[in-house]
């Protein structure tokens, strides 16, 4: 099973409103990083937070961490329609023996004009 | 304008054919990555690349295979082993192994 599980699958919300996407994990990690994909393109790095960390901001972004819970969570305030687009955390995990960056199975955002 | 690129966007395999999906970058970056995505899911890793002339099997390595001669290049071919290879597939790149990943722009590859 994937290390990362985002949560929700989906979320839609209206332009201007807050969304809120989370990643809860399994082992003991020394980063996290969110990424985000527009439909048929690459993936492009937002934020890395380490495990040391608890908040990381930056924009309109702000990442949250809590390793005793293992999990994670990004926050987009003030949507806009240009958010529209899938959201993936990866982390950097033990993956058949080995250390990787191992990737959630995203969370698809779309945000209503 | 540094960056990632992979060529081309949009490839069609005859079943039994092998095809090469091509990376460069130009960011001077030691780690690269190939990895395969399919349709509503998450990134699996199929190879990875921590310096030039060295590289690891991912956890779906078979029926692919990668060369590192160059630090700007790492060139994945899908081979005719690869029964499924319908797929996006995403190249990447990083300062080192494991940290922010620059991605390209992916190239679907389409059996047909």
């Amino acid at each position: 099973s994937q290390q990362g599980e985002e949560d929700p699958q989906a979320l839609s919300i209206q332009e201007g409103e807050n969304a809120t996407m989370n990643c809860s994990y399994k082992t003991s990690i020394n980063n996290l990083q969110w990424y985000r994909q527009n439909s048929g393109r690459g993936l492009v790095h937002l934020i890395l937070i380490r495990s040391n960390e608890r908040e990381k901001h930056s924009g309109r972004l702000r990442v949250t961490l809590d390793t005793s819970k293992k999990s994670s969570s990004l926050l987009i305030t003030a949507s806009r329609a240009a958010d529209t687009a899938s959201y993936f955390c990866a982390t950097d995990a033990p993956s058949q023996g080995a250390q990787k960056l191992v990737f959630g199975q995203g969370t698809r955002l779309t945000i209503n004009p | 304008d540094g960056g990632i690129t992979q060529s081309p966007k949009y490839l069609f395999r005859k079943e039994g054919q092998n095809v090469t999906l091509s990376c460069e970058q130009n960011l001077n970056h030691d780690a690269m990555y190939w990895y395969r995505q399919d349709p509503g899911q998450g990134l699996r890793l199929i190879y990875y690349s921590q310096i030039v002339n060295d590289f690891q099997k991912g956890d779906i390595a078979e029926g692919y295979s990668v060369s590192r001669e160059k630090k700007e290049s790492f060139p994945l071919t899908v081979t005719s082993a690869q029964k499924n290879p319908t797929a996006f597939y995403l190249c990447a790149s990083s300062i080192f192994l494991w940290t922010e990943a620059f991605f390209g722009q992916g190239t679907r590859l389409t059996v047909v």
